[in-house]
């Protein structure tokens, strides 16, 4: 175990519906980074949290939100579901400057 | 700019060999190269990091060799093992931001035995 916890593991959604993922962060990591992979890809950095604030983004659209918890737990929040959303997604946490760990993702399959 | 281009794609070795991944990146306010590995149905789990004060790190049969003045770093397996196989990721960012990396395109590597 990674320390890391992502669910659910797997999930399947319709276009244009809305979907939650929930990432459990190892305890003091107080920066959790959210990544997009897709299927025979590198992830792709979609933002990150640093102690419950937005704290960089990258070339995602505004659909794409999230929540980080003082208990060290985050949210990735995605809207109106494209097909093209269809991947896995990936938290990471860690300290800045140094080694971040990633759960093990969510695999989303958008119908 | 922000781009890390990695080869080969893929790569098979026989056991014992010594496969080379090879990553180039084009910002230089990059500071902080980790390695990852990544078996199916799993994320990444970072191997080996570099910063490129030195030009070489090893741990274990994993070594990252770094030239800064090309902007290009690779990754050698030693000894290399069937249990190695698997998809592997450079990525680039700043050190004072190591949760916000730049990905290759990954290399998927077969040990045969």
């Amino acid at each position: 175990e990674t320390g890391v916890t992502q669910s659910p593991t797997h999930l399947i959604k319709t276009r244009g519906q809305q979907v939650t993922l929930r990432c459990s962060s190892q305890s003091g990591h107080n920066t959790v980074s959210w990544y997009q992979q897709a299927l025979g890809q590198g992830p792709q950095f979609i933002f990150q949290y640093y102690r419950e604030e937005e704290n960089g983004r990258g070339n995602f659209p505004p659909r794409f939100s999230g929540l980080q918890f003082p208990n060290y737990s985050s949210e990735l929040n995605v809207n109106a579901l494209e097909l093209d959303d269809s991947a896995l997604y990936l938290c990471a946490s860690g300290d800045r400057g140094r080694g971040y760990t990633f759960g093990s993702g969510t695999r989303l399959t958008v119908v | 700019q922000q781009q890390v281009k990695q080869s080969p794609q893929s790569l098979i070795v026989q056991k014992g060999g010594i496969p080379i991944i090879n990553c180039a990146y084009e910002n230089t306010a990059f500071d902080y190269f980790p390695w990852y590995q990544q078996f199916p149905g799993k994320g990444p789990a970072l191997l080996i990091a570099i910063r490129p004060d030195v030009s070489e790190k090893k741990e274990g049969r994993f070594t990252i060799s770094f030239n800064k003045s090309a902007k290009q770093f690779s990754l050698h397996i030693m000894d290399s093992q069937p249990g190695d196989s698997a998809t592997y990721f450079c990525a680039a960012t700043v050190s004072s931001n190591t949760g916000k990396l730049i990905f290759g395109q990954g290399t998927t590597l077969q040990v045969k035995p």
